[in-house]
């Protein structure tokens, strides 16, 4: 079975450009999470999706921060324009909603560099 | 708002030691989930834990949970090099993620 699958795997740009991330969960998954981990500090949850239902996007800053899960599969994280403070490693994950413990699977991540 | 602490946030060991990493949170929770991370790398799921004194074992490695006294701990048993990474607990539906404890294993 084939697990998250994230593009691209890294990404630098200059401030002000924008950038999107693209994310493939497992398939079935229908729960699909973004997260942000800056260097040498735990992931942070940016969006939760319900199938194409954003559930929870308390900690997403909409300002500059947008996302999306047409058909409930595939997803995008967009980033525009993007600060220096953006640099960080976004992670998606994803996790089947009717199974109780939830556990999620990780995709490789996006590194990307704001110069 | 959800805390979650862990420490130590850095913990050397020798080989053949034990040694226990803990997570405290601040409310309650039906959830509390280890992961591990290796350098450059994703996260790894190691143990899902659901209910107050849950006790989950992989290897050198044993999870449990108190939810009345909202702590985790997770032990290693006669650690090895191979089990040098970063582990994270998460906390709830919501995924509140600790910071980390980076785990070193010297021969």
């Amino acid at each position: 079975e084939a697990g998250v699958v994230q593009s691209p795997r890294y990404k630098i740009i200059e401030k002000k450009q924008p950038v999107a991330f693209w994310c493939n969960p497992i398939s079935g998954h229908n729960t699909l999470y973004w997260y942000r981990q800056n260097l040498g500090q735990g992931p942070e949850l940016l969006i939760r999706y319900e199938n194409e239902e954003a559930v929870d996007d308390s900690q997403l800053p909409k300002d500059r921060f947008s996302a999306e899960r047409l058909k409930g599969v595939d997803s995008t994280l967009k980033i525009q324009p993007a600060e220096l403070g953006d640099s960080a490693v976004y992670l998606c994950a994803s996790s089947l909603r009717d199974e109780g413990k939830r556990e999620q699977y990780f995709g490789p991540g996006t590194r990307l560099t704001v110069t | 708002e959800l805390k979650v602490e862990q420490n130590p946030l850095f913990l050397s060991m020798q080989e053949g030691k034990n040694y226990t990493i803990y997570c405290n949170y601040s409310t309650t929770s039906d959830r509390l989930y280890w992961y591990r991370q290796d350098p450059g790398k994703s996260l790894e799921s190691l143990f899902v834990l659901l209910s107050n004194g849950a006790v989950k074992q992989e290897g050198r490695l044993m999870a449990s949970l108190d939810t009345k006294a909202r702590l985790s701990t997770l032990h290693i048993t006669a650690a090895v090099h191979d089990l040098s990474a970063t582990y994270f607990c998460a906390v709830g539906g919501d995924m509140r993620f600790g910071a980390g404890t980076r785990l070193t294993v010297k021969p």
